[in-house]
């Protein structure tokens, strides 16, 4: 199956920093990408749609400012958490499609995020 | 508006089968999804519906209905590593995904 990687896995960071987590498809090329996000024991929450070379879609209350996303080639995709605070503390993971709007997502393994 | 429902828990023995039920009211359909989900980890694709029937793989199968807007999973032989939460994920019109909040599946030996 498809493959998706993410990194890095787990960070820790001071309040007032900023994160940027990269996700990859290793073996197939994405045209979109999926920001997620998941607190404990919620379900997947959409942050961002992000199509290569053009401008994310943000879902209704996430700030764009604040998690900037870029998609600059075709298995590369970064989610970077800006003047992060403890409330941002969350599980973020990234999923690739591989081909049209009705296929299937592939998910990286997700990054926990402590901020301190 | 869209909905997913699921149960929240269910309990069942290793070696056992169980069913997860899911049914959805969403702007239109353009298939159904399950994936599974253990602890701490991202979920992986499991199984995909878009036409009415059951979808065997394994230990696994999947069904759809999609008149009545109800799937289920349907899972052999547990093991004790099935024990994981269970998300039903239906892609509306606009090929978005609208997630089931997951249904955790314990197994006890």
């Amino acid at each position: 199956g498809a493959v998706v990687s993410q990194h890095p896995s787990r960070v820790i960071c001071k309040s007032g920093t900023s994160v940027k987590i990269e996700c990859r498809s290793l073996d197939f090329q994405a045209t979109t990408m999926f920001w997620y996000r998941q607190f404990p024991k919620q379900s997947l929450m959409l942050m961002a749609t992000s199509n290569e070379g053009s401008k994310a879609t943000y879902e209704q209350g996430v700030e764009k400012d604040k998690f900037l996303i870029n998609h600059a080639s075709l298995t590369l995709s970064t989610l970077t958490v800006t003047s992060a605070h403890p409330e941002d503390s969350s599980f973020y993971i990234c999923s690739a499609r591989t081909g049209g709007a009705g296929e299937t997502q592939y998910f990286g393994p997700g990054t926990r995020l402590l901020v301190l | 508006g869209q909905n997913i429902d699921q149960p929240t828990e269910m309990t069942a023995t290793e070696g056992a089968i169980v069913q997860i039920n899911c049914t959805y009211q969403t702007s239109g359909f353009n298939g159904l999804f399950w994936y599974q989900q253990h602890a701490g980890e991202a979920p992986t694709f499991l199984s995909y519906n878009v036409l009415d029937g059951l979808e065997e793989k394994g230990r696994f199968s999947s069904f759809l209905s999609r008149s009545k807007g109800y799937s289920y999973l349907l899972l052999k032989e547990l093991q004790m590593k099935d024990s994981a939460s269970y998300l039903c994920a239906v892609m509306d019109s606009n090929y978005q995904l609208i997630w089931g909040a997951g249904t955790k599946l314990i197994i006890k030996p």
